[in-house]
């Protein structure tokens, strides 16, 4: 089975711009969450979608945003870009229930 | 909200050799999961271990062991026969059981640099 894929792997914006970051399941897996990673912070939970319903949601501004698609696949969106959401985003995906998550090789958001 | 700590931000380990990870936690609940991950400079994050704390037996893959102590919310990785590839950042994430107030969120620690010398 192909793992997680993440799209695009690089990205470089400046501040004021919104961003799309899209996420590809494990085939049959229907939950994605999305993760944020930086130095300073470390890993924090953004936001879990389940059947395209948003299931939890971290702390974080609602600039960030997401969605699910039917087939599973999942975006996430950061509106007005903040120097500070210069970050790893990783996307992680799970079958259900208590099944655990496999993690996608992550999008390198620089903010300008 | 529960928290994990990993007090060790750095370890080194020759090959062969066995090291030992710590971690602990802070939760009410009685039931969840413990993880580790593994994260090497590609960045890809890897699963390594997987633990039930409703199971009293502690968690084994190959190489990689944990000690579990449910009391004392201790979940330690123990990685023996150490090798260059094992050299990653290393994470303890706590997981709730159910989907209560924090869902199927991880909470993770603050990670360990594993260094391994030939």
């Amino acid at each position: 089975k192909a793992g997680v894929t993440q799209t695009p792997r690089y990205l470089i914006k400046t501040r004021g711009q919104q961003v799309t970051l899209s996420c590809s399941p494990i085939s049959g897996h229907r939950s994605v969450s999305w993760y944020q990673q930086t130095p300073g912070q470390g890993l924090q939970f953004l936001f879990e979608y389940f059947s395209e319903t948003q299931r939890n949601k971290g702390n974080f501004p609602g600039r960030f945003s997401g969605r699910q698609f039917s087939n599973s696949r999942s975006e996430m969106n950061v509106s007005t870009l903040e120097l500070g959401d210069s970050a790893l985003y990783l996307c992680a995906s799970r079958h259900g229930g208590a099944d655990t998550q496999y993690f996608g090789p992550g999008t390198r958001l620089t903010v300008l | 909200a529960q928290t994990v700590t990993q007090s060790q931000p750095e370890m080194s380990v020759q090959e062969a050799e066995t090291v030992t990870l710590s971690c602990t936690y802070d939760t009410s609940e009685s039931d969840y999961y413990l993880f580790w991950y593994k994260q090497p400079p590609s960045r890809q994050m890897i699963l390594v271990i997987r633990q039930e704390a409703y199971k009293q037996q502690n968690a084994t893959e190959n190489r990689f062991s944990v000690n579990f102590q449910k009391a004392a919310k201790s979940f330690s990785l123990k990685i023996s026969d150490s090798q260059l590839g094992d050299a990653a950042m290393y994470f303890c994430a706590y997981r709730s059981f159910g989907s209560g107030n924090s869902g199927y969120a991880l909470n993770f620690g603050k990670g360990t640099s594993l260094l391994v010398t030939p």
